[in-house]
């Protein structure tokens, strides 16, 4: 079963926009560490945030916010009035407890922005 | 710092013949991995080394990739005989290995892209 479900592949908005992409975990842990990582067309994934399964507070740096819900098991990213230069794919990922090195990726979303 | 460093970027091969793909890690930091990432797709893990021993290789097709990680440093990953279906990024990650109160995250290279034709 997929551990990390992102049902966006591609996403278009315009230029100040505001974007939400999804993100649907499974486990059975109950500790677990959720991860969002950028990939601009340069090809390198970049790190943005990591969240811990304790820890539900939601999180804005920026134009960027994240909304963790246990309730639905979802980690959710929010980009306030999109700029061009945020045109990439962007993953979540999500390791566990038992293996915490060890990172499950969704399948990506594609987000364009247009000018 | 310096970060993840991967060569070549990019290769192009018939089927059948075999590639290396090579990865500096970030100084320091005791895991590594080799990922796949096929187009559309996420990246998926081949291989995890904790130093210089492997943590888990559950999804490496041992019939013809091998990875090795020489005295914990760098590490090679080999495929022969490609086959048309390993045209893929070939990504390598790092990260400190600790515990996780060391807020683990990874680093990435740039990728290899590998076209098998």
């Amino acid at each position: 079963a997929q551990k990390v479900t992102q049902a966006q592949t591609e996403i278009s908005v315009v230029e100040k926009e505001d974007v939400t992409l999804d993100c649907v975990y499974e486990t059975r842990d109950t500790t677990y560490y959720l991860f969002w990582y950028k990939q601009p067309p340069s090809g390198e994934l970049v790190f943005l945030i990591r969240r811990n399964s304790f820890d539900e507070q939601n999180e804005i740096s920026g134009r960027y916010s994240w909304n963790f819900q246990k309730s639905t098991s979802s980690f959710n990213f929010t980009i306030t009035a999109s700029q061009v230069v945020d045109s990439a794919v962007y993953f979540c990922a999500l390791s566990e407890e038992d293996n915490f090195n060890k990172f499950y990726f969704g399948s990506g979303t594609k987000l364009n922005v247009k000018p | 710092e310096a970060g993840v460093a991967q060569s070549p970027r990019y290769k192009i091969i018939e089927k059948r013949q075999s590639v290396a793909f090579w990865c500096n890690p970030i100084s320091g930091h005791a895991t590594l991995y080799w990922y796949q990432q096929i187009l559309g797709q996420g990246p998926k893990l081949l291989i995890q080394f904790q130093n210089n021993g492997v943590v888990d290789d559950s999804q490496l097709p041992k019939d013809r990739f091998s990875a090795e990680r020489l005295k914990g440093v760098d590490s090679t990953l080999k495929i022969q005989p490609a086959k048309l279906e390993d045209s893929a990024v070939y990504l390598c990650a790092s990260s400190l290995g600790g515990s996780p109160s060391t807020n683990e995250k990874l680093f990435f290279g740039s990728g290899t892209q590998l076209s098998v034709l």
